[in-house]
């Protein structure tokens, strides 16, 4: 079945520290990924996207990296402060988007 | 420019009873997208409408229903609430397709008792 998993539901780093959350996609033929952030009681916010066409785009302080060999995603944030403290969520879309389960990162000051 | 803009925020609705939530886009797009959240089940896909017409629908019975009107503005129902119905229902709006940037609203938050 369609799905897109996470390796982990949970993620705590230090402030300042770099962050990389993990994501694995089961369609081959999805051709577009997103990240999103949600914080609480918001909905989801757009963080970045990539093409199935590029490996790597960089954003303000994220990175994502696509290995479609192995079918992984990867957001990078780099310097990490407590605002950024959300679930993230992955997506892949292949005429509709399906939803990763989500990490949660916590942020210790 | 305004955001994505979805009404009401909170509904308690009883099993048996149906109920209708509606989605505003982001003036331009014409592009609306449902999602229902809830804790076990995560983010998944209800339909997307593109100029009026149903273009994509996931796996969920024929009590899920939506629509898009001219203005690009939504509404999707939910006939014969059951208790599993309660969730976050969220909507999400892209200039031309799903497949570029979206926009979410806050959702409705729909408890059903």
């Amino acid at each position: 079945g369609e799905s897109v998993g996470l390796h982990l539901p949970t993620l705590s780093v230090q402030e300042g520290d770099n962050s990389i959350i993990n994501c694995a996609y089961s369609n081959s033929a999805s051709d577009y990924f997103i990240w999103y952030k949600q914080e609480s009681g918001k909905g989801p916010q757009f963080i970045i996207d990539i093409r199935s066409n590029m490996d790597k785009r960089q954003g303000q302080r994220v990175t994502v990296l696509l290995n479609k060999t192995v079918k992984h995603l990867s957001l990078q944030i780099a310097a990490t402060q407590p605002g950024d403290s959300a679930v993230y969520f992955c997506a892949e879309n292949r005429f509709k988007t399906i939803f990763g389960a989500g990490t949660r990162l916590f942020v210790k000051a | 420019k305004a955001g994505v803009t979805q009404t009401p925020r909170y509904l308690i609705k009883t099993r048996g009873q149906q109920v209708t939530l509606s989605c505003s886009p982001i003036s331009g797009h014409r592009s609306v997208s449902w999602y229902q959240q809830t804790p076990g089940q995560g983010l998944q896909f209800l339909f997307e409408y593109f100029s009026e017409t149903q273009r994509n629908k996931g796996n969920f019975p024929g009590r899920f229903s939506g629509r898009q009107f001219s203005n690009s503005r939504s509404e999707m129902n939910v006939s014969t609430l059951e208790l599993g119905d309660s969730a976050l229902y969220l909507c999400a709006s892209s200039l031309e397709t799903a497949n570029t940037e979206a926009f979410f609203g806050q959702g409705t938050r729909l408890t059903v008792v």
